[in-house]
């Protein structure tokens, strides 16, 4: 079974600085991915980054990346620049890459960015 | 871009009553998903289904069935609501199981009176 933990309940961050929101997670699966969701107010949940295990390198998609660092089983989402867009819940995720498991979320972290 | 599809938005029922949630994505998924939401608790599964008719527990199932008649829809079945099922339910698809994201519908928020 996985677990996923996520320390930051809330975060204020000021307009235009960077975020770091933290991810740890707990697996034996020698084989696993990782997810961000993001949810604004509006109740949707969308899908962020993907990173694989095996990945060499970490995963950016525009102003996301993921802090990936595998021995100490962290998987922290960087937002650069952030925007007041950006304000809403984040969620981490993970699963094993085989087998018919599925997503363990962790949850989350309310981000609100600051004018 | 893939689209779920949950038929309410909000719903208020009274304790006793059969609830149904539907949820229906256009784009060819085999895997579908219900999730409930609550406030420090992240999401939890309920039930989830590979397959037309095929359906599996997740973490949560007690007090839920579910339905899977046509590939497109799975609906979610409270036999007999509860105010302790009063939550925001989500429901999802993805193409595979593993590494393969969710799509997410846009939530039910149920309400148990």
């Amino acid at each position: 079974a996985q677990k996923i933990t996520q320390t930051q309940p809330g975060m204020f961050v000021q307009e235009k600085e960077a975020v770091t929101l933290d991810c740890t997670y707990d697996t034996s699966d020698p084989s696993y991915g990782l997810f961000w969701y993001k949810q604004p107010s509006s109740g949707e949940m969308i899908f962020l980054i993907y990173q694989g295990s095996y990945d060499q390198q970490n995963a950016t998609e525009g102003r996301y990346s993921l802090n990936f660092q595998k021995a100490r089983k962290s998987a922290n989402l960087v937002i650069s620049a952030s925007q007041l867009g950006d304000s809403a819940m984040y969620f981490c995720a993970t699963v094993p890459n085989f087998g018919n498991e599925k997503l363990t979320f962790g949850t989350g972290t309310r981000l609100t960015i600051i004018p | 871009d893939v689209k779920v599809t949950q038929s309410s938005r909000y719903l208020v029922k009274r304790t006793g009553e059969k609830v149904f949630l539907e949820c229906v994505q256009d784009m060819d998924h085999e895997n579908m998903f219900w999730y409930r939401q609550d406030p420090g608790l992240g999401l939890r599964l309920i039930y989830f289904s590979y397959d037309v008719k095929m359906k599996e527990k997740g973490d949560i199932p007690e007090g839920y069935s579910v339905s899977r008649e046509k590939k497109e829809r799975f609906s979610l079945i409270l036999e007999s609501a509860s105010t302790n099922q009063t939550s925001m339910y989500l429901c999802a698809s993805s193409r595979q199981l593993g590494n393969s994201p969710l799509h997410f519908g846009n939530g039910t928020r149920l309400t148990v009176t």
